[in-house]
């Protein structure tokens, strides 16, 4: 199975920050990389899919990068609203894993 | 609008046996795969089944693999999935999911439903 690591686990960061979350493939995923958004008591949302890709409806703030085993989430400027545990999830190979998560609080 | 409605979750002994079935509406239901992933309560997301949009192709994360069958009926816009055999470590919150792309196995977890809890005690 491909393992998925994350760093950090948690930030706290203050609104206007510009935050990164790294995601790593414990093998060659190509761009098949997924980011999901989790709030307190609600269903993750897709953020970013194929690395790159912003889902309809997802602020122009999140922009994700990367290939091959190294990716990145960047929120550009943090708003109050982006507060949650951010989760990568790799679609390359069956089964399906997902990172562990980091949890981003707001300063 | 996409809704995914999980039901049938519940306390369930060791051993013992529960069929999840999920409602959709919003989407044309037989053109895109459906998926299964769970939660435990604060910690991470496992991805358990996928099933293609026909029902001919599915594929199971090895943890539930022979325990686990996962199934739908377009005709009724449901998707189900039969546990047996149910562990202590299958507790966990449930979600059924409508993959984002049409007519692929992509597994990009478009849109989630509010989810079903599973307890395995005695």
């Amino acid at each position: 199975d491909i393992q998925m690591t994350q760093s950090p686990s948690s930030l706290s960061a203050s609104v206007g920050d510009r935050v990164t979350v790294t995601c790593r493939a414990s093998q060659n995923i190509i761009i098949y990389l997924n980011w999901y958004q989790q709030k307190p008591g609600r269903a993750p949302k897709l953020l970013i899919y194929e690395a790159s890709n912003l889902q309809s409806g997802v602020p122009s703030r999140f922009s994700g990068s990367g290939s091959g085993t190294d990716f990145t989430l960047t929120i550009s400027s943090l708003q109050p609203e982006d507060f949650g545990t951010y989760y990568c999830q790799q679609a390359a190979i069956s089964p399906f894993t997902f990172g562990p998560g980091t949890k981003v609080d707001l300063k | 609008d996409v809704q995914l409605v999980e039901t049938g979750g519940g306390v369930v002994r060791p051993g013992g046996s529960l069929r999840l079935s999920c409602a959709a509406s919003g989407f044309i239901f037989d053109e895109n795969s459906m998926h299964w992933v769970r939660q435990v309560p604060g910690k991470g997301l496992e991805w358990v089944a996928l099933i293609s949009w026909d029902g001919n192709t599915t594929y199971y994360v090895d943890s539930v693999k022979g325990r686990f069958t996962i199934s739908r009926d377009n005709s009724k816009n449901s998707l189900y999935l039969e546990m047996n055999s149910l562990r202590t470590e299958d507790t966990a919150f449930y979600y059924c999911i409508k993959g984002r792309e049409k007519y692929s196995w992509k597994a990009y977890f478009h849109y989630w439903g509010q989810g079903t809890q599973v307890t395995v005690s005695s």
